[in-house]
């Protein structure tokens, strides 16, 4: 099946410094891409969608100046989380879509663990 | 808009019984709907999806789910469980035609030897 990795796996950086987590598909080409968090013990949250070439698509009340995204190629998004503070610590996780056959699915990466001290 | 519930937030079962995690959804259009996997501190698997057809849905390991139209609901079913199949649950939907997935909050499975 379809993998997505996402690097780094965790990450722990001090307040106010910025972090970015990639995400890629690695065996096939992925036109869209989606960011989503996750709080302990709750679900995903979709946060953005990113679109290879264009400017991403943000959710409502998700700050898109804090998280960038970036979708440079059909293989690659980032999420750039901007002078981090404690409360942007969770659980981030990244999927892709195919444009082929399955393309209702998504893969999901094995996801970024961010703690900000 | 759509929206999923997963009404049992812990469900504890022993080894080798049979398990049912519920979930029930709303939408005002038609929909596809997925089960997936969450194993601690990992991303997602899919365990299985309905897009069309067949009301009743095989997945991986054991499990399947069926789609009730009439109840709006797609309940998940394992006739054995084992210990490896303690982990979180999540049930999503999305609109036909649409790449945004709704996810429901999610259900604890624990199998207790």
């Amino acid at each position: 099946g379809a993998v997505v990795s996402q690097h780094p796996s965790r990450v722990i950086c001090k307040s106010g410094t910025s972090v970015k987590i990639e995400c890629r598909s690695l065996d096939f080409q992925a036109t869209t891409m989606f960011w989503y968090r996750q709080f302990p013990k709750q679900s995903l949250m979709l946060m953005a969608t990113s679109n290879e070439g264009s400017k991403a698509t943000y959710e409502q009340g998700v700050e898109k100046d804090k998280f960038l995204i970036n979708h440079a190629s059909l293989t690659l998004s980032t999420l750039t989380v901007t002078s981090a503070h404690p409360e942007d610590s969770s659980f981030y996780i990244c999927s892709a879509m195919t444009g082929g056959i399955g393309r209702d699915e998504q893969f999901f990466g094995p996801g970024t663990r961010l703690t900000v001290l | 808009a759509q929206s999923v519930t997963q009404l049992d937030s812990q469900v504890p079962v022993f080894e080798e019984a049979p398990v049912e995690l519920r979930c029930n959804y709303s939408s005002s259009v038609s929909v596809y709907l997925f089960w997936y996997v969450q194993y601690p501190n990992q991303g997602l698997q899919l365990l299985l999806k309905y897009l069309s057809g067949s009301t009743l849905v095989k997945g991986i390991n054991g499990f399947e789910a069926e789609f009730n139209k009439s109840q709006t609901s797609f309940h998940l079913r394992k006739p054995s469980v084992h210990i490896s199949d303690t982990a979180e649950y999540f049930c999503a939907v999305t609109p036909k035609g649409y790449q945004k997935v709704t996810f429901g909050t999610g259900t604890k499975l624990q199998v207790i030897p």
